[in-house]
């Protein structure tokens, strides 16, 4: 059973647009949703993250928009670059522990 | 700063063989947990160590056994290596006071033949 939920699988994007990658999740216990960004051949690394109190949280290009009623979060890359280009991973973690619980990933291509 | 750092980096097995991995976490860092990572699928979650003992365990069969040392590195054992067992297994580290923070290594590429 996934417990989170993550689309779309592959987005292809044009230089200096915005991404946007989707997921939802069903357990309320869940207080932390972070995003991954990971390059091949590497593991993944912390992008941004949101904790359910706050609706929206922006750093540099990167934007997480959360709706706690929906169960659902989203990041969105703006001004894509070609640098960009990789898998976003999203997760969630229970209050109850510390398991972390991550989307399938999204493989991201920005075209130059 | 090294970061978290994992060995071998890749690995090669047969059905049935045992099969250790080994992480060093981030400095400063405590806690240290275990993914499993397949082709095309995000990490699940095997378990994690603190102060030398597993504090919480994923949905993993008995098959994987961990160990946590007094200088916070680790290893992942696998037993009776099935050809399912072949994955990405990552290692990450964290502090406990902030276990949300959590940076991984660049992983073990484990293949069973």
């Amino acid at each position: 059973q996934q417990q989170v939920k993550q689309s779309p699988q592959s987005l292809i994007v044009q230089k200096g647009g915005i991404s946007i990658i989707n997921c939802a999740y069903e357990n309320t216990a869940f207080d932390y949703f972070p995003w991954y960004q990971q390059f091949p051949g590497k593991g993944p690394a912390l992008l941004i993250a949101i904790r359910p109190d706050v609706s929206e949280k922006k750093e540099g290009r990167f934007t997480i928009s959360f709706n706690k009623s929906a169960k659902q979060f989203s990041l969105h890359i703006m001004d894509s670059q070609p640098g960009d280009s990789a898998t976003y991973f999203c997760a969630a973690e229970s209050n109850t522990g510390n398991q972390f619980y991550f989307g399938t990933g999204t493989s991201l291509t920005v075209i130059p | 700063d090294a970061g978290v750092t994992q060995s071998p980096t890749h690995l090669i097995k047969t059905r049935g063989q045992q099969v250790t991995l080994r992480c060093s976490p981030k400095s400063g860092h405590d806690t240290v947990s275990w993914y499993q990572q397949a082709l095309g699928q995000g990490p699940q979650f095997i378990f994690q160590y603190y102060e030398e003992e597993e504090r919480q365990r994923g949905n993993f069969p008995d098959r994987f056994s961990g160990h946590q040392f007094p200088n916070y590195s680790s290893e992942l054992n696998v037993n009776a290596l099935l050809l399912g067992d072949s994955a990405l297994y990552l290692c990450a580290s964290s502090p406990l006071a902030a276990q949300e923070t959590q940076y991984f290594g660049p992983g073990t590429r484990l293949l069973v033949l």
